[in-house]
């Protein structure tokens, strides 16, 4: 356990059903990113959190999708209008510093089934 | 165009040897490399951090190196054991930007 958690773990939806995901980081850390991944890939920048600024997000993530982390603390990522390629493991991470070269602790990540 | 490469075929070595990974990258200018566990269906888990002014990284049984004239990492477990037997991730971050651009992984497998 990093100490990263996740809700839900898993999640089954119908496709145009909107999904909400949420993630609390270590305590202390005022980073946070969200990634996808798919089997046999590597995790795929969503975006990221300094405190409670969304500092970056990928030009991959279309305007269905939307992160929030009110108070610098947990963080919800929301999928409105799901598609079946939305299918995939999200993970979240955070991470210490403010400058690059961190490690990041990750969440156990929340499987989306889009049906 | 901008790449990460590790071997997609499953890496299988025989219990007690080393073990040796290999990440390679085009078109990046890393600050860091990063290499990671991840078992299936959890998250990956950090293991090592190499910066750019550095030639090797050693952490128990485990060491990196990092040569970025060749623009390669190689990851090495010696005197493996099976319960290394997971997938192994490198990331870098480019000089100047927080994101982590990943590999897809090289699968180890540790035989008895």
């Amino acid at each position: 356990d990093t100490g990263v958690s996740q809700d839900p773990r898993h999640k089954i939806t119908k496709r145009g059903q909107n999904v909400t995901f949420r993630c609390d980081p270590i305590s202390e850390h005022n980073r946070l990113y969200w990634y996808r991944q798919t089997l046999g890939q590597g995790p795929e920048f969503l975006t990221y959190f300094q405190n409670e600024a969304q500092l970056e997000k990928s030009r991959l993530l279309s305007d269905r999708f939307s992160a929030e982390r009110p108070k610098g603390s947990f963080s919800t990522l929301e999928i409105q209008r799901t598609e079946q390629g939305d299918s995939a493991m999200y993970l979240c991470a955070s991470s210490l510093g403010t400058t690059a070269g961190y490690e990041q602790f990750f969440g156990p990540g929340t499987r989306l089934t889009v049906l | 165009s901008q790449k990460i490469e590790q071997n997609s075929e499953a890496l299988n070595i025989q219990e007690g040897k080393t073990a040796t990974l290999t990440c390679n990258y085009t078109n990046y200018s890393p600050a860091y490399l990063q290499w990671y566990r991840q078992d299936p269906g959890r998250g990956p888990v950090f293991l090592l951090l190499i910066r750019e002014n550095e030639k090797e990284k050693r952490k128990e049984r485990l060491k990196v190196t990092f040569d970025t004239t060749l623009k390669q990492s190689l990851f090495h477990i010696t005197a493996s054991q099976p319960a290394d037997s997971a997938t192994y991730l490198c990331a870098l971050d480019e000089k100047g930007n927080y994101q982590l651009i990943w590999g897809a992984g090289t699968k180890l497998i540790i035989k008895p």
